[in-house]
C-alpha cells in the first residue's frame, strides 16, 4: 500500500515554464515532507523539506507548498531549466522514525 | 561531505547464486537503509539498520537478508538470486529523522 502517492509519473515542461509535482498522504502523524531529486546515474539527493507549521517554503527556483487539511504537498520549480531535468521523488515521514516513505517518483524533461 | 559507497555500480549474476551488495557510509551515522528501484515503482525499502547488529524489515524484505557486524558497513544479500530481483539497488545512511538520508550512487543488478 502506497503511503504516499506522487503525480504524475512523467512531466515534459519548456524551458522558462513552471513544473509542478503533486503528492498526496493519509497518514496525519506524518510530520515531514522531503523531496529528493536524482540524476541519471547517481542515487538521490535532498532537495528540500517542509514541516506542517508552514504552508510554502521555497528555496531559489524551488518552491514546496503545503496544503495540511487536504493532505497534499507539491513541488514547483520556477523558471524550470533543462539541467532540472531529473527524476524527483516526495517522501513523508514523522519525527522520531527512522525511516522514509516515498512517492513513485516523476521524471521531469525540460525542452529547450 | 557525506559520503556513501557501494561496492559495484554494474553485477551481473545467475539465477540461484548467493549475491552479495556491500555499502559504506563514513559518517558515523546510526541509520542505514536498502532500498530497491523500479520503474513506476519509486524507491520500496527492503530492510533498514538503526545500530549495529540490530536491523528492522522494510516493506520488501521477502527474498533477502542484511547484515550489519560494524556501524560503518550495511550488507544486503540475496540468498538465491531470481530474475524478479533485477533492480537497481540503493543503499543510504542518516542520523534520523529529519536528517536527511545520504544515497550512494546504486548498484544495477541483473539476475538471467
Amino acid at each position: 500500500q502506497q503511503q504516499v502517492k506522487q503525480s504524475p509519473q512523467s512531466l515534459i515542461v519548456q524551458k522558462g515554464g513552471i513544473s509542478i509535482i503533486n503528492c498526496a498522504y493519509e497518514n496525519t502523524a506524518f510530520d515531514y515532507f522531503p523531496w529528493y531529486q536524482q540524476f541519471p546515474g547517481k542515487g538521490p539527493a535532498l532537495l528540500i523539506a517542509i514541516r506542517p507549521d508552514v504552508s510554502e517554503k521555497k528555496e531559489g527556483r524551488f518552491t514546496i507548498s503545503f496544503n495540511k487539511s487536504a493532505k497534499q504537498f507539491s513541488l514547483h520549480i520556477m523558471d524550470s531549466q533543462p539541467g532540472d531535468s531529473a527524476t524527483y521523488f516526495c517522501a513523508a515521514s514523522w519525527t522520531g522514525a527512522n525511516n522514509l516513505f516515498f512517492g513513485t517518483g516523476t521524471r521531469l524533461t525540460v525542452i529547450p | 561531505d557525506v559520503k556513501v559507497t557501494q561496492s559495484s555500480r554494474y553485477l551481473v549474476k545467475r539465477t540461484g547464486e548467493k549475491v552479495f551488495l556491500e555499502c559504506v557510509q563514513d559518517m558515523d551515522h546510526e541509520n542505514m537503509f536498502w532500498y530497491r528501484q523500479d520503474p513506476g515503482l519509486g524507491l520500496r525499502l527492503i530492510y533498514f539498520s538503526y545500530d549495529v547488529k540490530m536491523k528492522e524489515k522494510g516493506d520488501i524484505p521477502e527474498g533477502y537478508s542484511v547484515s550489519r557486524e560494524k556501524k560503518e558497513r550495511f550488507s544486503l544479500i540475496l540468498e538465491s538470486a531470481s530474475t524478479n530481483q533485477t533492480s537497481m539497488y540503493l543503499c543510504a545512511s542518516s542520523l534520523g529523522l529529519p536528517f536527511e538520508q545520504y544515497f550512494g550512487p546504486g548498484t544495477r543488478l541483473t539476475v538471467t
